[in-house]
């Protein structure tokens, strides 16, 4: 079975910070994974995705995440957040099998603050 | 290329009734998908439709049910309304097929927001 664990409901970093949003996956299978970030009254944004060619993986605005097999983890980081990146984030395991689709599987969320 | 296109933004019902949710996906995409998320519960996944036919379906009652048509547009609908119905339900699009992990990337629309009362 797969399952999506993000660490901390709320993180609150000040403008110009590192962004550190943690994910924990458990999967029988290797996983692709994918972070996605929510505006408020918006739908999901994909910010990026693992699908096992590279385990540092580059999204868009700025944004970057590790895929570290041993640890279990994807963890989401920006050098130096800006007040925009205020928003939810969503890591996200894909149960899909082959020409047989399926589904994501999402974490709780986590908000993400950005003080002045 | 246009986005997933979700109609209505915004509706309002009372319980008891039904209501009909529709999406209209990214072109080229025959997979679509439908998620609910609430504060409590999350993201949960309702089902997925591709090629006309329902290909996986979630945990929940049989209140809720969808379709796709010829053109890939995907319609959800959900009867007998409860108040725990409030939502937002997000649809989301991909190719929906190809080697594992290609192509599986799904693309939300900006959702319904379901408000029962």
């Amino acid at each position: 079975a797969q399952s999506v664990t993000q660490l901390g409901s709320h993180v609150s970093v000040s403008e110009g910070a590192l962004v550190l949003l943690r994910c924990n996956y458990s999967s029988s299978v290797p996983p692709y994974l994918f972070w996605y970030v929510q505006y408020p009254n918006q739908g999901l944004q994909l910010l990026l995705k693992y699908t096992s060619a590279a385990t540092l993986v580059k999204g868009i605005n700025g944004f970057e995440a590790e895929f570290k097999k041993s640890e279990t983890s994807f963890h989401l980081t920006k050098p130096s957040a800006h007040m925009s990146d205020a928003a939810e984030y969503f890591c996200a395991v894909s149960h899909m099998i082959y020409n047989q689709g399926g589904k994501l599987i999402f974490g709780q969320g986590t908000e993400l603050s950005v003080k002045p | 290329k246009a986005g997933v296109t979700q109609t209505p933004r915004y509706l309002i019902k009372t319980r008891g009734q039904q209501v009909t949710l529709s999406c209209s996906p990214i072109s080229g995409h025959r997979s679509v998908s439908w998620y609910q998320q609430t504060p409590g519960q999350g993201l949960q996944f309702l089902f997925e439709y591709f090629s006309e036919t329902q290909r996986n379906k979630g945990n929940f009652p049989g209140r809720f049910s969808g379709r796709q048509f010829s053109n890939s547009r995907s319609e959800m609908n959900v009867s007998t309304l409860e108040l725990g119905d409030s939502a937002l339900y997000l649809c989301a699009s991909s190719l929906g097929q190809g080697r594992q992990g290609v192509g599986t990337e799904a693309f939300f629309g900006q959702g319904t927001r379901l408000t029962v009362v």
